[in-house]
């Protein structure tokens, strides 16, 4: 089956710990993408990658970081910076990045971090 | 800057009545425009997408949106709803000189039976 998985699907963590999230596609997909979503925001987006070693900040950047060392893999650790961690996490990808592209985002099941 | 409004949070409706839910972008160029449901606790599933030609877009599970330039608008209808509709809907713009998809704050769909 093709498709995106995120592990774990619920996580735990201490406040002032990282926390690394997975992110896999066997979709050969050459964008990927990290969005957050809290109640009554929608989702916003974290990081994005076009290409593999090539990654993008999106609109809520700050303190969270992400590699791209592999097409399948993109995963986000959520830094002890990030103020206000506790979010439902959403990764998605899409074929490709180009400029004018309008290729759909196909998104993951999720990852609900919570900081306690 | 580019924006996506839901202005319904939250919509009740009964089984079997149909459904609209409002959409408004505010985007310069031609826009690129998504539906996307979510069940809770997972991810989003593509319901439809507009990108050119006829303003009438048909997608899965039965639903439909229109595109109307004037009033900048992209509206989600289903003539008739069933249970297992009730879910959050997100509308979604993409723009490409941002390079990314900007998306409303969501309306949650509860269904009565």
């Amino acid at each position: 089956d093709g498709g995106i998985t995120q592990s774990p699907k619920y996580l735990f963590r201490k406040e002032g710990q990282n926390v690394t999230l997975s992110c896999e596609q066997n979709l050969n997909h050459d964008a990927m993408y990290w969005y957050r979503q809290d109640p009554g925001q929608g989702l916003r987006l974290i990081y994005y990658s076009q290409i593999v070693n090539d990654f993008q900040k999106g609109d809520i950047a700050e303190g969270y970081s992400v590699s791209r060392e592999k097409k399948e893999s993109f995963p986000l650790t959520v830094t002890s910076a990030q103020k206000n961690p506790t979010a439902f996490y959403l990764c998605a990808s899409s074929l490709t990045h180009l400029e004018l592209s309008t290729d759909t985002q196909y998104f993951g099941p999720g990852t609900r971090l919570t900081v306690l | 800057a580019q924006s996506v409004t839901q202005p319904d949070i939250h919509i009740t409706v009964s089984e079997g009545a149909s459904l609209e839910l409002r959409c408004n972008y505010s985007y310069g160029a031609t826009p690129y425009l998504f539906w996307y449901v979510q069940s809770p606790g997972q991810g989003l599933q593509l319901l439809l997408k507009y990108f050119s030609g006829d303003t009438l877009v048909q997608g899965i599970k039965g639903f439909e949106a229109e595109f109307k330039r004037s009033q900048s608008s992209f509206n989600l209808r289903k003539p008739s709803v069933h249970w297992s509709d009730a879910a959050e809907y997100f509308c979604a713009v993409f723009h490409t000189g941002g390079n990314k998809l900007t998306f409303g704050t969501g309306t949650q769909l509860k269904v009565e039976l």
